[in-house]
């Protein structure tokens, strides 16, 4: 059963660099898309970009100057920086699994709180 | 980007009610619709996916079905696990978005 789990400060201050870790155990990193979603109650469910096992991307235009998603150095994790953020960025951050570019996200993290507030 | 309208944005209702949620879409998206359901502090599940297939696991209460832009999840006799919010997702083009959600909520 692939799991996943997000790990990273709880609490950001108004402009630095959000960074989160997601671990994968439990199945291949290979071959599968790996994206962060983020759910606000003003914005409800944004998808933020994916990394291919490869280390392609792509993320929302949205977000795309603030966003950088990789592989991590770990072979079994992958992370997110999202840089110059602001209070409208406070969310639950989810990690997600797709096995195709523009696929149902499978498996998900439980989630993690990003608050940003100084 | 292409919107997914949700409605109603919540309903109350009975176990054994029959519920019925719809998901319209901005564009024509095929059947590149998902629908989710997500309970209080977890992350979102996937119950149907091409619009009207069922995921493994999932109650043959759910049921999905489409009509040009319009999708329909139906859950044909609510149960008491199956209170929760639900999205809609389109993976026809990127990004993918998803809907604005539907509480169901205990009458």
């Amino acid at each position: 059963q692939v799991q996943l789990q997000e790990s990273g400060p709880g609490l950001v201050k108004p402009s630095e660099t959000l960074s989160l870790t997601c671990t994968v155990s439990g199945g291949s990193i290979r071959n599968n898309y790996w994206s962060w979603i983020r759910q606000s109650p003003g914005k409800g469910l944004e998808w933020i970009g994916f990394v291919y096992y490869t280390g392609t991307t792509n993320y929302n235009p949205s977000l795309k100057s603030r966003v950088t998603i990789s592989m991590g150095t770990s072979k079994n994790q992958f992370s997110l920086k999202l840089t110059s953020v602001t209070a409208a960025d406070t969310a639950v951050y989810y990690c997600a699994r797709a096995p195709g570019g523009l696929l149902p996200f499978d498996y998900w993290g439980q989630g993690t709180l990003v608050t940003v507030s100084s | 980007d292409i919107q997914l309208t949700q409605s109603p944005s919540s309903l109350s209702a009975s176990v054994g009610d029959r519920v019925t949620i719809t998901c319209r879409a901005s564009q024509d998206i095929d059947t590149w619709l998902v629908w989710y359901q997500q309970k209080p502090a977890k992350a979102p599940k996937s119950l149907i996916s091409a619009a009207s297939t069922l995921q493994s696991g999932v109650p043959s209460r759910f049921s999905g079905s489409r009509s040009g832009t319009d999708f329909t999840l139906t859950i044909s006799s609510l149960q008491p696990e199956d209170f929760a919010t639900y999205y809609c997702q389109q993976y026809k083009t990127y990004p993918p978005t998803f809907g604005g959600g539907t509480k169901v909520e205990i009458k």
